[in-house]
């Protein structure tokens, strides 16, 4: 089993949906939760970065983060064609792990 | 743009050559870490220097190698190269060493093996 798991999609959705984004994972001792944005032939833009439990909203953005369930979700409200990209889960606990990303098609 | 600057953007080359990747963390980061992406592994974390000092490993190859120098920048060796290699290579910077804190990343170099 890897230390973190994201469905790797695609997920296609129609513009202006919402779309809910997620990973688990199995290693109680990570503190600090991020998820990086990767258009195509460039390199993880970092979206938000988040410090243990709770909600962070940025924009249309809203990272969550349940470490009860060892679950961590990314919401994007109002999607548009420019969110087309994948989605990178990350997570330290004095080390990174990244998902494996889920690719995200938003259809005008 | 994040900052941090990869050279080249593409590479080719053959079986059993070397190459050298090159990486200019952002003004004022210390840590420098290199990753391999490729289509069915992910993104999976090479080494991190940090001012200079080897600060982690990860799943490096022996044939890989690395190093930071003193203005900070860091190169990435990769030898006696085999068609598996053929890859996305990032570099990514943060301010300190500690893996905790974001790292922003360059736009990589594509490296085709032929």
């Amino acid at each position: 089993q890897k230390e973190v798991e994201q469905d790797p999609g695609p997920l296609s959705v129609p513009e202006g949906a919402i779309v809910s984004l997620n990973c688990t994972y199995s290693n109680s001792a990570f503190q600090y939760f991020m998820w990086y944005r990767q258009y195509s032939r460039k390199g993880p833009e970092l979206l938000m970065y988040t410090y243990s439990s709770g909600n962070k909203e940025d924009g249309r953005f809203t990272a969550q983060v349940d470490k009860s369930s060892k679950y961590i979700s990314l919401f994007i409200r109002d999607s548009q064609p420019s969110d087309s990209a994948t989605y990178l889960c990350a997570m330290s606990d004095g080390d990174m792990r990244f998902g494996a990303g889920t690719r995200l098609t938003v259809k005008p | 743009d994040s900052g941090v600057t990869q050279t080249p953007k593409h590479l080719i080359t053959a079986t059993g050559q070397r190459v050298t990747l090159r990486c200019s963390p952002r003004s004022g980061d210390l840590s420098v870490y290199w990753y391999q992406q490729s289509l069915d592994q992910g993104l999976q974390f090479l080494i991190q220097y940090y001012n200079g000092e080897e600060r982690a490993k990860g799943n490096i190859l022996e044939r890989f190698s690395a190093q930071q120098f003193p203005d900070l920048h860091s190169e990435l060796n990769l030898s006696s190269l085999e068609l598996g290699d053929s890859a996305l290579y990032f570099c990514a910077s943060s301010v300190v060493g500690d893996s905790n804190q974001p790292q922003h990343f360059g736009d990589g170099t594509r490296l085709s093996i032929l």
